[in-house]
C-alpha cells in the first residue's frame, strides 16, 4: 500500500532564513508531485519530479527526489512573506499502459502549512 | 478565459438530504478528478472519469456517486449526505490522468449538519 508522510506539518519561520519540507513514501512510485495552496484557494502545481536524482528549481523553491531513499525535499532558500502558504507533496504510482485505471494512485501528504513572519 | 469553474462555493445542508457538487472545465481535457481535503489529511481521490461515460472509483467513493454525460461536466452527488462528509470539495483536471499534475477548481465548501 502507497502511503506518503510529510513534515513538518507545520513550520512557522522568519523571513530571510532557510528550510526544508520532507516528503516520504512507502513503496516505489512512477513520480512525485509538488503543490501549493494558498487559504482558501486551489492548488496550484510547482514541481514536476520523475526519476531519481531529479531537481528543479523555480526562485526561492528548490524541489529534488531520491527514489532509492523514497524522499523527497521542498528546500526554501532566504524565505520572503509571499511564500507562506501550505505545500503538499503527491506521489503516482501508475500502472496502466495507455491512459489511468483503478490500478494506478495519487496519494497526497497532509500538507506542510508554512507561515513566514515578516 | 479557460479554467475549472466549481459552484455552489459554500453550501450548508442537513444529514439525509440529497447535493450536488457541480464541476465545469473548458480545456476540454478527457481526465476529471473529485478530491476531498479534511483537516489532518491531504486530499483522497474519491472519484474520477477518463471520457464521458466513463468513470471509475478512486480511494474513498463510498456515499458519493458521479456522472459525466458532457466531456465539460463532472458533477458529484451525495446522495445522502452524513456529517463525515462534511469537507473541501475540489474537482480537477488533466488531458492523461495522473501522470502529469492536474488543474484545480477553487473548491467548494461543504457543511452538513
Amino acid at each position: 500500500e502507497l502511503k506518503v508522510e510529510q513534515n513538518p506539518l507545520f513550520l512557522s519561520m522568519q523571513e530571510g532564513k532557510n528550510y526544508t519540507i520532507y516528503c516520504n513514501y512507502s513503496t516505489t512510485s512512477d513520480r512525485l508531485y509538488w503543490y501549493r495552496q494558498d487559504p482558501g484557494k486551489s492548488l496550484e502545481s510547482l514541481f514536476v519530479l520523475l526519476s531519481n536524482g531529479a531537481v528543479k528549481q523555480e526562485g526561492r523553491l528548490m524541489a529534488s527526489l531520491d527514489t532509492k531513499a523514497r524522499l523527497s525535499t521542498l528546500h526554501i532558500t532566504a524565505a520572503v512573506h509571499d511564500l507562506s502558504a501550505t505545500y503538499f507533496c503527491a506521489v503516482v504510482r501508475i500502472r496502466a499502459s495507455l491512459g489511468m485505471n483503478r490500478d494506478d494512485k495519487i496519494i497526497f501528504g497532509k500538507g506542510t502549512r508554512l507561515h513566514i513572519l515578516p | 478565459d479557460a479554467g475549472i469553474t466549481q459552484s455552489p462555493r459554500y453550501k450548508i445542508t442537513e444529514t439525509g438530504r440529497q447535493v450536488t457538487l457541480m464541476c465545469h472545465q473548458t480545456w476540454s481535457h478527457s481526465y476529471m478528478f473529485w478530491y476531498r481535503q479534511d483537516l489532518g489529511h491531504g486530499l483522497r481521490l474519491i472519484y474520477y472519469s477518463a471520457a464521458a461515460d466513463i468513470t471509475d472509483k478512486g480511494e474513498v467513493p463510498d456515499g458519493y456517486v458521479v456522472s459525466r454525460s458532457k466531456t465539460e461536466n463532472f458533477p458529484l452527488t451525495l446522495e445522502s449526505a452524513t456529517r463525515s462528509q462534511t469537507s473541501v470539495y475540489f474537482c480537477a483536471s488533466s488531458e492523461s490522468g495522473i501522470s502529469q499534475p492536474q488543474h484545480f477548481g477553487d473548491g467548494t465548501r461543504l457543511s452538513i449538519l
